[in-house]
């Protein structure tokens, strides 16, 4: 039983249409994060929730938003996709906002043509 | 500001060599670091860290030690294996809500 999953693992669009990546964790855990990883495989931290509200904002442009339903789930929407956006999209949670800890999901790889 | 540096990759390695990645860091205050390890395919996940100065973190026959007069935490092996073979990233926490701080990731690849 997979403890955090996103989906979809691979996502190939246009430049200019908006996507969704969804992710859910069964851990149990408050917080959960947004992660981008680049072709150098670098990975920066974009957003965190912490039992549904907002935490961290780093600086990402708003075409990317984040929706929370509930602690168990963060979705991550892009709107007007560009070719920059092209990437690996990680998933990852830990038992609190200190995030000593963080599970990782297997990734999403959006590929934006 | 917060920073990780990493040693660049790729490094190739025999089976059984004695591997070493360095990272140095850069942080005010007291951070806690990590190494996590990115298997071909996969998400990160958590190889081992060390929350204070001198304190060894271990897994698998990896370690690492926290050096705060060098702010150092380099990854060593005494003997690595091909399943080993994956990109490690040295990275810290220091009090900002779980902002992980990642260095640019070391390639390792073990042939036999």
């Amino acid at each position: 039983d997979t403890a955090v999953s996103q989906t979809p693992k691979y996502l190939v669009t246009q430049m200019g249409n908006d996507k969704s990546i969804k992710c859910e964790q069964n851990l149990g855990h408050d917080t959960m994060y947004w992660y981008k990883q680049d072709s150098k495989k670098f990975l920066k931290i974009m957003f965190s929730y912490n039992n549904k509200e907002l935490i961290i904002n780093e600086t990402v442009p708003n075409r990317f938003s984040p929706k929370s339903p509930d602690k168990a789930h963060l979705n991550l929407h892009i709107n007007s996709l560009e070719l920059g956006d092209s990437a690996v999209y990680f998933c990852a949670s830990s038992q609190d906002s200190g995030g000593n800890i963080q599970y990782f999901g297997a990734g999403t790889r959006l590929s934006v043509l | 500001g917060n920073s990780v540096t990493q040693m660049e990759g790729p490094v190739t390695l025999s089976e059984e060599a004695f591997l070493t990645i360095n990272c140095t860091y850069t942080a005010t205050g007291y951070p806690s670091l990590f190494w996590y390890v990115q298997y071909p395919g996969e998400g990160l996940q958590l190889l081992l860290k060390a929350t204070k100065a001198d304190d060894k973190g271990s897994n698998k026959g990896f370690e690492a030690t926290y050096r705060k007069e060098t702010t150092s935490f380099h990854l060593e092996k005494g003997s690595v294996q091909v399943s080993d073979s994956a990109v490690y990233f040295c990275a810290l926490i220091n009090n900002q809500g779980g902002k992980l701080i990642f260095g640019q990731g070391t390639e390792l690849s073990v042939k036999p």
